[in-house]
């Protein structure tokens, strides 16, 4: 089946540092990817929408100069948190959506997420 | 209000009891229901979509009900294996692409 891989699964940097995680579509193309942020005993919030080749969509509240998304290719998404402060632990996932959709769940596969603490 | 509203939970459940887990939706256009789990500091993984003539795979049977904007989920005969966080998930439509709406999460807890 589809499988993204996501990297790194687990980051600690200081605060001011930046973060760019990875997020690869192993065996499909991913026309678009989603990053979601889940804080403890939330849901998954949607940060940003991207599609390959075109600037990201961010959802209301997200700010775009802090958090950069990248979707260069069909295969590779990245997020980097610019300037992480303690406030920006947390778990982030990226979601890719396959071009074919003809499978259970319209195609959406989630890569393992990254954990982030600022520190 | 929430778009997506679960009980958080959590259910603690002996070894083969049946438990069941409610979700309502506010937006009434929403097109595809799921069910994720997800496990402790892991990704959300697929359990099952929710149609609204009710869809049963093994243990685990999803109902719909369109008219009330409510999903509901029961699982039989609870295993140690099936304490996770069950996420409530919609997808609305929305112009030239989707995105996956999650509810918080209902925390179930299997003992022996």
């Amino acid at each position: 089946g589809a499988v993204v891989s996501q990297h790194p699964s687990r980051v600690i940097c200081k605060s001011g540092t930046s973060v760019k995680i990875e997020c690869r579509s192993l065996d499909f193309q991913a026309t678009t990817m989603f990053w979601y942020r889940q804080f403890p005993k939330q849901s998954l919030m949607l940060m940003a929408t991207s599609n390959e080749g075109s600037k990201a969509t961010y959802e209301q509240g997200v700010e775009k100069d802090k958090f950069l998304i990248n979707h260069a290719s069909l295969t590779l998404s990245t997020l980097t948190v610019t300037s992480a402060h303690p406030e920006d632990s947390s778990f982030y996932i990226c979601s890719a959506r396959d071009r074919q959709t003809g499978t259970s769940n319209y195609g959406y596969t989630f890569g393992s997420g990254t954990r982030l603490t600022v520190v | 209000r929430k778009e997506v509203e679960q009980d958080p939970g959590p259910f603690n459940v002996p070894e083969g009891a049946t438990v069941a887990f409610n979700c309502t939706y506010s937006n009434s256009a929403s097109q595809s229901f799921f069910w994720y789990r997800q496990d402790c500091r892991k990704e959300p993984k697929l359990l099952m979509s929710v149609y609204s003539s009710g869809n049963e795979d093994g243990r685990f049977t999803a109902q719909l009900n369109r008219a009330s904007q409510y999903i509901s989920l029961l699982i039989r005969d609870s295993k140690l294996s099936d304490s996770a966080t069950y996420l409530c998930v919609v997808l609305p439509l929305l112009g030239g692409y989707n995105k996956l709406i999650f509810g918080a999460g209902t925390r179930l807890a299997v003992h022996p």
